[in-house]
């Protein structure tokens, strides 16, 4: 069973870089086809795809979030990571990692998603 | 980015209700649609794949349709635990991009 998990700091001084990793487990991220994402939600408000990362480390960002992004894989660990730098109160938001696991589609479906943490941008 | 968008964004129904939800999409997606149900709290759970494909797991009340730009999300027999909000993706391009939410509440 593929399970997901978040992990990271909780609160986030304003300028500074968010970084959050996710750890896989029930398979290994560098198994062929597949794409491991991050997806973002604002407090009550509605869902953001951040980009995607595929096996192979190519990897796919929002345009509207891209110059600030960066995902990268660590195989040795079944992790990968998201780093986003110059935050600002906007980018408070609960942050998730999902994959279309069974579809191997870029764009989904997203049918497994960890549990997702809260990232506060405040100083 | 193909725009998304839900209607009704929130409503009240009673145990027992059919209801409808509809999204619609700013261009042609053919039938990259999904639909998922959000409970406070937890993440998404994935409902509808392909605008009609029931995912493993999810009851029969739930169904979807359609194909194009338009496309619905019905609920049967409205269950207390399907009290929640939905949200449809449309999975055609990339940026993939998310309907704005349907909030279902008790009447």
């Amino acid at each position: 069973q593929l399970q997901l998990q978040e992990s990271g700091p909780g609160l986030v001084t304003p300028s500074e870089t968010l970084s959050l990793t996710c750890t896989v487990s029930g398979d290994s991220i560098s198994s062929s086809g597949y794409y491991w994402g991050w997806i973002r939600q604002p407090p009550g408000k509605g869902l953001e795809w951040i980009g995607s990362i595929y096996y192979n480390g190519i990897t796919y960002y929002n345009p509207s979030l891209k110059s600030r992004v960066t995902i990268y894989a660590d195989t040795s660990k079944n992790q990968f990571s998201l780093k986003l730098t110059s935050v600002t109160a906007a980018d408070t938001a609960v942050y998730y990692c999902a994959s279309p696991y069974t579809s191997g589609r870029l764009g989904g479906p997203f049918d497994y998603w960890g549990q997702g943490t809260l990232v506060t941008v405040s100083s | 980015d193909i725009q998304m968008t839900q209607s009704p964004s929130s409503l009240s129904a009673s145990v027992g209700d059919r209801l409808t939800i509809t999204c619609r999409a700013s261009q042609s997606i053919s039938s990259y649609l999904n639909w998922y149900q959000q409970k406070p709290g937890k993440a998404p759970k994935l409902l509808i794949y392909a605008a009609s494909s029931l995912q493993s797991g999810v009851p029969s009340r739930f169904s979807g349709s359609g194909s194009g730009t338009d496309f619905t999300l019905t609920i049967n027999s409205l269950q207390p635990e399907d009290f929640a909000t939905y949200y449809c993706q449309q999975s055609y391009s990339t940026p993939v991009t998310f309907g704005g939410g349907t909030k279902m509440e008790v009447k």
